[in-house]
């Protein structure tokens, strides 16, 4: 089956420094990338969907010059969080779009911010 | 406003008891509904996925059924296993981005 994986798996940080989360369709072309953000026991809340090689289109309220999305190729996406701050830190999970009908989620990235 | 109903919010299960989760939602027009498992600190792992015209799929111990009529899916899990307890979450596709619940919580208990 399709696999998606994300880089890396959690990673702590000081407040102020930019982090980048790399997110992998290992076996498939992925025209459309998706990044969500979760919160403990909450439900997954999208942030951006990436088409490869154009600009990404962000939700509402999600601070594109905050979170810098580029999307190389067709299998490779990364989320950069610029000036990091603890509210900041949550759980970050990508997904890859092999049909309009299916995603695949990546394990998802821990980030702390101190 | 599409919406994605889950309940309960959280169960817990003597292992090897069967169990049921709900899930109503409010997505027009519908695609598809998908049921994902989502271990803690995992990203979610689809279990089923089905379409308007279908009733009924499983896989393995989980079984899931899907009324379009009355816009309503269960999950259905057999002979539960401690490797069951994990948060599951019904996701609903339109012509929109995907619409999240926000999960039924299983503890599966020896």
């Amino acid at each position: 089956g399709a696999v998606v994986s994300q880089h890396p798996s959690r990673v702590i940080c000081k407040s102020g420094t930019s982090v980048k989360i790399e997110c992998r369709s290992l076996d498939f072309q992925a025209t459309t990338m998706f990044w969500y953000r979760q919160f403990p026991k909450k439900s997954l809340m999208l942030m951006a969907t990436s088409n490869e090689g154009s600009k990404a289109t962000y939700e509402q309220g999600v601070e594109k010059d905050k979170f810098l999305i580029n999307h190389a190729s067709l299998t490779l996406s990364t989320l950069t969080v610029t000036s990091a701050h603890p509210e900041d830190s949550s759980f970050y999970i990508c997904s890859a779009s092999l049909t309009s009908d299916t995603q695949y989620f990546g394990p998802g990235t821990r980030l702390t911010v101190l | 406003k599409n919406q994605v109903e889950q309940s309960p919010q959280s169960l817990i299960i003597l292992e090897g008891k069967n169990c049921t989760l709900q899930c109503n939602y409010t997505v027009s027009p519908f695609s598809n509904l998908r049921w994902y498992k989502q271990d803690t600190g995992r990203g979610p792992v689809s279990l089923t996925i089905m379409t308007f015209s279908e009733n009924t799929k499983s896989n393995g111990r989980y079984t899931a059924t899907l009324d379009a009529d009355t816009k309503q899916s269960s999950l259905h899990i057999t002979a539960s296993q401690l490797s069951d307890s994990a948060s599951y979450i019904c996701v609903v596709k339109g012509n929109t981005p995907l619409v999240f619940g926000k999960g039924t919580r299983l503890s599966v208990i020896a």
